[in-house]
């Protein structure tokens, strides 16, 4: 029930395409979606989040889109560069609960020049 | 956002021995974690440091392999003890904070300390 499950494993896009990274998630207490990118040598920084009371936010580039009925969210990130080629992670946590964020499995993204 | 500083930031170590990782923080913090993150996979939470009192560990994990002190509310160590090859990983402190205007508590990580055990 803490599994959060992340697809794809890798993914390669070519510069100003649509990176599109989707996870599932089961347990129904979760209320809060976080997306972190990681640097290799760096640790994980925080991307966007999202709360399940709205179904899509944007920040810039980044798009996080949210199906709570389906138990989805996506990372969409628009016009992707060379630069943001990173592992993205998504992760969930219940709000107020003394556990720490459950991660997914991580999604090595690669845009191509 | 809190400013953390691991060190060191890799190692290579020999099987049997054991190796240190300091977390400081550049402002109190009340939750610190540290976090394992074996090559190519995703985080999995080892413990929870406590400030005066024992951390708190996840399954899978105990303290007599990771021992952990946290002396004050900005600053931590986590040991590896008699480290084996699978040991072999990065490992991560991370640290919450509450974020103004969201009202979001937020997780920061530090940049990872890269062991190597031979």
């Amino acid at each position: 029930q803490q599994q959060v499950k992340q697809s794809p494993q890798s993914l390669i896009v070519q510069k100003g395409g649509i990176s599109i990274i989707n996870c599932a998630y089961e347990n129904t207490a979760f209320d809060y979606f976080p997306w972190y990118q990681q640097f290799p040598g760096k640790g994980p920084a925080l991307l966007i989040a999202i709360r399940p009371d709205v179904s899509e936010k944007k920040e810039g580039r980044f798009t996080i889109s949210f199906n709570k009925s389906a138990k989805q969210f996506s990372l969409h990130i628009m016009d992707s560069q060379p630069g943001d080629s990173a592992t993205y992670f998504c992760a969930a946590r219940i709000s107020g609960s003394a556990r720490q964020l459950t991660f997914g499995s991580g999604t090595q993204l690669t845009v191509l020049p | 956002s809190a400013v953390i500083s691991q060190k060191p930031s890799r190692d290579i170590c020999q099987r049997g021995t054991s190796l240190t990782i300091q977390c400081q923080v550049d402002s109190q913090v009340t939750m610190m974690f540290w976090y394992r993150q074996q090559p190519g996979q995703s985080l999995t939470l080892i413990a929870t440091a406590n400030q005066g009192s024992e951390a708190t560990y996840e399954s899978g994990f105990v303290i007599d392999k990771f021992p952990i002190s946290r002396p004050n509310l900005t600053f931590s160590t986590l040991t590896v003890s008699n480290m084996s090859p699978e040991d072999s990983s990065i490992y991560l402190c991370s640290v919450e904070e509450r974020r103004l205007g969201t009202g979001n508590t937020e997780a920061f990580f530090g940049q990872g300390t890269r062991l190597t055990v031979v």
